[in-house]
């Protein structure tokens, strides 16, 4: 258990519509990182807050959105799904902001079903 | 365009022989580079790491190899065991302008023979 927990586990949904994903970092972890798994695929980083604050931004899309809050708690937003989006999302956090070389804690991922 | 790349989707290997993970990247500003290994159904986890300053790092059965002018680098287990069937994926930081963020190869499912 890595400490990191994503809600919820599976969602199903249709195109178009809205979904949030929800990662609670390790207790005192500052930083969470988003990350994109599509099948067969490495892992896609979208997204890095650290301490509320957005860090750096890789390939997310317009459509995506996603915050820290202040209990660093963090939501990643997906909006006007497609078929395309269909995949698994990791949520980790690492204890300062270096996302390049702090160790990363993985969430068990949630998996998106677009239909 | 794929940076880090991991030629071998899977590889199957007896119990107690030799593992040799194989990773293959393209950027030559990139200095510092992990493995991760990830079991079904949970996140990946933080195996073993070298830098661009070492050609080498051990930790117990776990070596990483780095040939910087090869653009190459692998992991070395010895010996496998049952408990080391994963997905083994790669991942690169550096100058790579994605904001020091950590490149990731596609994966390699590792599956040790009883």
């Amino acid at each position: 258990d890595s400490g990191v927990t994503q809600t919820p586990k599976h969602l199903i949904t249709a195109t178009g519509q809205r979904v949030t994903l929800r990662c609670s970092p390790r207790s005192g972890d500052l930083s969470v990182y988003w990350y994109q798994q599509s099948l067969d695929q490495g892992l896609q980083f979208l997204i890095q807050y650290y301490n509320g604050e957005e860090r750096a931004k890789g390939n997310i899309l317009e459509r995506f959105s996603a915050q820290q809050f202040p209990d660093l708690h963090s939501e990643l937003n997906l909006s006007s799904l497609e078929l395309g989006d269909s995949a698994l999302y990791f949520c980790a956090s690492s204890p300062l902001g270096a996302g390049d070389t702090d160790t990363q804690y993985f969430g068990p991922g949630t998996r998106l079903t677009v239909l | 365009d794929q940076q880090v790349k991991q030629n071998s989707p899977s590889l199957s290997v007896q119990e107690g022989r030799i593992s040799i993970l194989n990773c293959d990247y393209t950027n030559s500003m990139f200095d510092y580079f992990l493995w991760y290994k990830k079991y079904p159904a949970e996140g990946p986890t933080f195996l073993i790491s070298i830098s661009s300053i070492k050609d080498k790092n051990e930790d117990g059965r776990f070596t990483v190899f780095l040939n910087k002018s090869a653009k190459h680098l692998s992991l070395h287990i010895v010996p496998s065991q049952p408990g080391d069937s994963a997905v083994y994926f790669c991942a690169a930081s550096g100058e790579s302008g994605s904001n020091y963020q950590l490149i990731w190869g596609a994966g390699t499912k590792l599956i040790i023979k009883p």
